[in-house]
């Protein structure tokens, strides 16, 4: 079975500070990849995803990330975090055939002004 | 912009007994799920379900849970006998078929308390 790693649970970060979240997945196959994000006292929403093609993948609020296959990877950055990025952030991982998405454990963002 | 509604927000049951979660997805979409978190714990998928049968579902998903789409709006999550370990948020998501990537959009949840 798949299963979605991230290391950092916590990261507190001033604004305009560069921000790179660690996400990695164990599965032998083909995988599609997203990043979840949930605002305090809101739902989850998609920030962006890796489904085939360019591997630097494009979401919204400057958001990106980039799938390393040979790492297993697919990191999020941003360049300059503002204060309203504060928020919990979830990578989740479906694999060929499911509609499953299996979730890492987030790592909650805390920007400082 | 179509969001996935769920209620109620926040449910108490007492252990034994049941409860309905209710969830309202996207009108046009398809496919249907319920994932819950338990506190300090990682998102877990529970079901998804496709044409009113399930297409796929976790381990957690024993025969204490059931799911239906009693009308052409509504999908919801049953809970036969609540056990102290049901308390969790629940979230329910629906996904559009025609689209490839097939993103799926999450509700606010329903936050369980079982005493």
């Amino acid at each position: 079975a798949q299963s979605v790693s991230q290391h950092n649970h916590h990261v507190i970060l001033s604004e305009a500070a560069s921000l790179e979240l660690g996400c990695n997945y164990s599965y032998g196959g083909t995988v599609n990849l997203f990043w979840y994000v949930q605002y305090p006292g809101q739902h989850l929403q998609l920030l962006l995803k890796y489904f085939s093609g360019d591997p630097l993948v494009k979401g919204i609020k400057g958001f990106e990330a980039e799938f390393i296959k040979s790492k297993f990877s697919f990191n999020l950055r941003k360049p300059s975090v503002q204060w309203s990025d504060t928020a919990e952030y979830f990578c989740a991982v479906t694999t060929t055939g499911r509609r499953a998405l299996t979730f890492g454990s987030g790592t909650r963002l805390q920007v400082q002004p | 912009e179509p969001e996935v509604t769920q209620t109620p927000s926040h449910q108490v049951t007492q252990m034994g007994q049941e409860v309905i979660l209710r969830c309202v997805p996207i009108s046009n979409h398809l496919y249907f799920y319920w994932y819950r978190q338990i506190l300090g714990q990682k998102v877990e998928f529970l079901v998804s379900f496709y044409n009113n049968e399930i297409s796929e579902k976790s381990e957690i998903f024993d025969d204490q849970f059931s799911v239906e789409r009693p009308d052409g709006s509504n999908f919801t999550l049953k809970i036969r006998s609540t056990k102290l370990e049901d308390s969790a948020m629940y979230f329910c998501a629906s996904s559009d078929e025609a689209v490839l990537t097939h993103e799926q959009y999450f509700g606010p949840g329903t936050r369980l308390t079982v005493t």
